[in-house]
């Protein structure tokens, strides 16, 4: 597609149920990010994908996250007995390569509300 | 954790005024960009400026790195009321391994008076 794609756009979730978020990236591009952005924050990071292999997972903040892109495209961020502290936009992005000095093309996230 | 910080958090200016915007960081980097962020929306990247570079220009923007202050600035000429937005700076520091991944500040929210 013409850019970065993710959804649903909005999620209410209650206390302790399971979520998925999709986001389905610019076209062959090889890297994709997932960023959390709490209310009036800059984006926090995640993890990183290289194709299909998880390169770096270190920005999860607990176990109940979990990401996975299979076919190193679609990717999906599943979240797992949702808390309060989970809510939060949540922002996929893709860039075309695996180096360092391209910019990221970034969807319009996922509104996560937890209840 | 948050590398980038930047100055002011809130800046309100008229149409044709020109805004700037600056951004201090901790850690040595690969290179520096700047995104904005519309309301409700995602993140556009404006510009990157590598570390080996001083000054880059891009329409009405103009970005200058000063890695010995580790600093940045964003400059925005003749603004326009559509400039109204959250600007970010992000940083891609040397120190994270082989993989990109970039560390964001808060964000400066930019109001532009018709």
């Amino acid at each position: 597609g013409a850019g970065v794609s993710q959804s649903p756009r909005y999620k209410v979730a209650k206390r302790g149920q399971d979520v998925a978020l999709r986001c389905d990236p610019i076209s062959g591009h090889v890297s994709l990010f997932w960023y959390q952005q709490a209310l009036g924050q800059g984006p926090e990071f995640l993890t990183y994908f290289q194709n299909e292999a998880q390169l770096d997972k270190s920005g999860l903040p607990s176990d109940r996250f979990f990401a996975e892109r299979p076919e190193g495209s679609v990717s999906t961020l599943k979240i797992q007995r949702t808390q309060q502290e989970d809510s939060a936009v949540y922002l996929c992005a893709s860039s075309p390569t695996r180096g360092r000095n391209y910019g990221y093309t970034f969807g319009s996230g996922t509104r996560l509300t937890v209840v | 954790s948050q590398q980038g910080e930047e100055d002011p958090q809130a800046l309100s200016i008229q149409e044709g005024e020109n805004a700037t915007m600056n951004c201090s960081y901790k850690t040595s980097i690969n290179n520096l960009q700047w995104y904005r962020q519309n309301s409700g929306r995602g993140l556009v990247h404006l510009i990157l400026i590598r570390s080996n570079e001083r000054e880059k220009h891009s329409g009405r923007l103009r970005v200058t790195l000063d890695t010995s202050k580790k600093s940045s600035s964003l400059l925005i000429t003749a603004s326009r009321a559509a400039d109204t937005a959250s600007y970010f700076c992000a940083t891609d520091s040397l120190y994270t391994g082989a993989n990109s991944k970039l560390t964001f500040g808060k964000g400066i929210t930019l109001s532009v008076r018709p």
